[in-house]
């Protein structure tokens, strides 16, 4: 069956170090990857997004890594910080038009100062 | 200030009684779509629309309608709610690359 995952359980870090989450994928071949910051009761927003002939991407104190052979996107938050404390949420195109975007389970991030 | 509005934010009902939840976004956006959250399942697609008058199905979209006669508005229609449609609903539009898709505030929906 066609599967993402990330981890489901919490990700507990100290402020100032680098935070890593994991978004595995089976059995989708998509043409794009995102990555989306959600707080408790509130829609998600958008953070990165990185395309399949991408291997990496930046912005500010985020990194994000695809490799599709893998099938697998590591994002990074270094420099972590207690505002970082969220639910990160990926999605995948799916969709045959790119018409779908299936999301991952999420992974809450806590950061302690 | 962009952005996507849904009412009501928070809404009790019945079961069987029909409801409608509102979405508006205000950037022009070809593309909007309805998901629902659910403890242990994440974000899961109910519709989803190209353009106006072009809608279909996502992944969960039994016991759901939409319709889009207007590009900034995506309405969700519960003709008959069951207990099982309580949830946690976001609206989400974009353009028509889908590269960064804007979501609502969510609507909490229980039905008793």
């Amino acid at each position: 069956s066609q599967k993402i995952e990330q981890n489901s359980e919490a990700l507990n870090i100290q402020e100032g170090k680098t935070a890593t989450l994991t978004c595995n994928y089976t059995n989708y071949s998509p043409a794009y990857l995102q990555w989306y910051r959600q707080d408790p009761g509130r829609g998600p927003v958008f953070l990165l997004l990185i395309r399949e002939n991408e291997k990496e991407k930046r912005k500010e104190r985020l990194k994000v890594t695809f490799d599709t052979t893998l099938k697998q996107s590591l994002f990074h938050i270094t420099a972590s910080q207690p505002a970082d404390s969220a639910t990160y949420l990926c999605a995948l195109d799916t969709g045959n038009a790119g018409n779908m975007l299936t999301f991952g389970g999420g992974t809450r991030l806590m950061v302690k100062p | 200030e962009a952005q996507v509005t849904q009412n009501p934010r928070y809404l009790i009902t019945v079961t069987g009684k029909k409801l409608t939840v509102t979405c508006s976004q205000n950037m022009n956006h070809e593309y909007m779509s309805w998901y629902r959250q659910d403890p242990g399942l994440g974000l899961r697609q109910i519709y989803y629309s190209m353009n106006v008058e072009v809608t279909d199905k996502g992944d969960v979209p039994e016991g759901y309608k939409v319709s889009r006669k207007e590009k900034r508005n995506f309405p969700l229609i519960l003709e008959s709610p069951s207990p099982n449609q309580t949830s946690l609903y976001f609206c989400a539009s974009s353009n028509r690359d889908q590269e960064t898709q804007y979501f609502g505030p969510g609507t909490r929906l229980l039905v008793l």
